[in-house]
This record gives structure tokens, sequence and C-alpha cells, in this order.
């Protein structure tokens, strides 16, 4: 167990509506990333929270946004949902920017119909 | 966008046995690592590589890089049924940011 906690575990919605997603990050970790990953896909990155700011971004629309919390917990919010965007997803925690380990949660599973 | 490819998609092998899982790169890169992920749950980082080492060992664990061909391996030795699990390589680049670029992965079945 890494410590990185995420809800809801499992999520159906419809086309169109709208989806917060939740990560609680590992003591201490003041970096949070969020990724992607398809069905039989590697994770895509999607973007990076350190000290509550968004600090890289991958290719994702803007319909795709996040927070981060004083607490460091972080915030995934998706707009207008469409049937591609059902997959896992991953938020991992970090400490400070270093390029090492980053520590996952154990995702949350999103179906679009 | 995927940086990392893995070969092979998928490698079956009994108990016992060696696994090796290859895995290429696009760009200059910081670090290479690994990550196990059991049945599309959360990914367990395995082994992290820096560009300037060129061999690391972790328990049943061997990982090269070779960043004159930009490539990686990962040997598991003795492999057991637990090792059954999709195995991902990513890499961090020297540019700012620490996102991880992954891999599609190569799927380990490890039959007893």
């Amino acid at each position: 167990e890494t410590g990185v906690t995420q809800s809801p575990t499992h999520l159906i919605k419809t086309r169109g509506q709208q989806v917060t997603l939740r990560c609680s990050s590992q003591s201490g970790h003041n970096t949070v990333s969020w990724y992607q990953q398809a069905l039989g896909q590697g994770p895509q990155f999607i973007f990076q929270y350190y000290r509550e700011e968004e600090n890289g971004r991958g290719n994702f629309p803007p319909r795709f946004s996040g927070l981060q919390f004083p607490n460091y917990s972080s915030e995934l919010n998706v707009n207008a949902l469409e049937l591609d965007d059902s997959a896992l997803y991953l938020c991992a925690s970090s400490l400070e920017l270093r390029k090492e380990t980053q520590y996952f949660g154990p995702g949350t599973r999103l179906l679009v119909l | 966008s995927q940086q990392g490819e893995e070969d092979p998609q998928a490698l079956s092998i009994q108990e016992g046995e060696n696994a090796t899982m290859n895995c290429s790169y696009k760009t200059s890169i910081n670090n290479l690592q690994w990550y196990r992920q059991n049945s599309g749950r959360g990914l367990v980082h395995l082994i992290l590589i820096r560009s300037n080492e060129r061999e690391k060992h972790s328990g049943r664990l061997r990982v090269t890089l070779d960043t004159s061909k930009k490539s990686s391996s990962l040997l598991i030795t003795a492999s057991r049924a637990a090792d059954t699990a999709s195995y991902f390589c990513a890499t961090a680049s020297n540019q700012a940011g620490t996102a991880l670029i992954f891999g599609k992965g190569t799927t380990l079945s490890v039959s007893s």
C-alpha cells in the first residue's frame, strides 16, 4: 500500500455529464499527478499540481481540470463527458518536484455510457 | 502520446523461469523506472535507474539501461505465479516537470 487513496473506486456516468474524482496524497507529499489509462494502454499524463498550482499539462482538452488543496489532496474534474473518457484514472503523489518515484493510488474506474 | 514501447506485448512462462522485458524510448531522459500493475489496479514502483547508470539490481529484478540505444531491459529471475501482472517502463525527461511517460506495457503470465 502506498498511502495514496482515491475515491470513488468505480463510477458510471452518461455522455455530457460532469464528474469529480478525488485523491488523497501520501503523507508529506506536496506534488500530485493525474493519469488516464485506457484499456490495454499505458497511463497517459493529464496534469500535475505542485503546492496548489498547475505545474504541467499533457495533451488533454480544457474540459479536464484540476485542483489541489492546502492539505495537498486533489480533484480531477471532467466536464461534458465523452464515451472515450471511459478509463482508469490514476493519481500519483511525489515529494517536491523530484524526478523520482511516484506513488500511485488504486485508481477510479470511470465508465461513460 | 506514448514514449516507451515494451517488447514483447505478452509473455507466458512457467514458474522458476526467467522473464525478460524490453523497453525503448525516444527522447533524452533523467531516469527510467519500471512499474508493475496487477489486474487494472494502481501501479507499484519496482526500480529506478538513472541515466548515468548501466545496471541495477533489486532482489530478483535486474535492470539495464543503454542510453546510446535508448533502451532498457527488465529481468525477473526465478519467476513466481505472484509475478503475473502488467509491467510498464516509464521515463522522466530532462525537461521541466516530473511527468512520467509510460509505454504500453508487457503482460506477464506465470503458470505453476
